[in-house]
């Protein structure tokens, strides 16, 4: 069966610091990947997705940075993280060339 | 814009009711339309999912309905109960050569009292 990690399962970082979050998937070959962050209370805003090693979609312009070194590792970095970066983040991953996309267990940032 | 929108924000429902939430979506190339089930602090669980080609469709309690005409569909949960809380997400997407790309509600919190 596939399983997703996410880690750090939370984190508190200061304005101003780097961010590294990472993401892999066991037991399925060439997945796509997405991130998508949560604001408390609200939906989830896709950010990034991956359909190969290498190979980085944006959604959304912004202070983040995604990368994907490895077919089932996803990496979300952040240079100067701004306050505005807080949230709920979540990988995901799907079959190629099928709908269903699954959830990690997501990495709650706090920014102070 | 692709938009996804999902009403109501919140319900409450005594248990064995059947609490609906609604979702409605603009962009007519959509062709996928699943919906979430999201406890605090952990990530969603895809539930239930539906193509347009079909008009409802049953997983155990859950139901959705799909209006293709007016653009809506909905999700029941027949016999409700107390573990059913959550919040829920709608969403639509469509296949792309890139990949699925999923377009979200902002969610309704379900409280199923007892």
């Amino acid at each position: 069966s596939q399983t997703i990690h996410q880690w750090p399962a939370t984190l508190v970082q200061p304005v101003g610091s780097p961010l590294s979050l990472e993401c892999t998937v066991e037991g399925t070959s060439n997945p796509n990947l997405y991130w998508y962050r949560q604001a408390a209370g609200r939906g989830l805003q896709l950010l990034f997705y991956s359909v190969g090693i290498g190979q980085i979609s944006s959604e959304v312009p912004q202070n983040l940075s995604a990368s994907r070194p490895q077919d089932r590792q996803f990496i979300l970095s952040s240079k100067k993280l701004l306050l505005s970066d807080s949230g709920f983040y979540l990988c995901a991953w799907s079959r190629q060339g099928t709908y269903e996309q699954y959830f990690g267990p997501g990495t709650r940032l706090t920014v102070t | 814009q692709q938009q996804v929108k999902q009403s109501p924000q919140s319900l409450i429902v005594q248990k064995g009711g059947i609490p609906i939430i609604n979702c409605a979506y603009e962009n007519t190339a959509f062709d996928y339309f699943p919906w979430y089930q999201q406890f605090p602090g952990k990530g969603p669980a895809l539930l239930i999912a539906i193509r347009p080609d079909v008009s409802e469709k049953k997983e155990g309690r859950f139901t959705i309905s799909f209006n293709k005409s007016a653009k809506q569909f909905s999700l029941h949960i027949m016999d409700s109960q107390p573990g059913d809380s959550a919040t829920y997400f709608c969403a639509a997407s469509t296949q792309e050569t890139s990949g699925s790309r999923l377009t979200f509600g902002e969610g309704t919190q379900l409280t199923v009292n007892p």
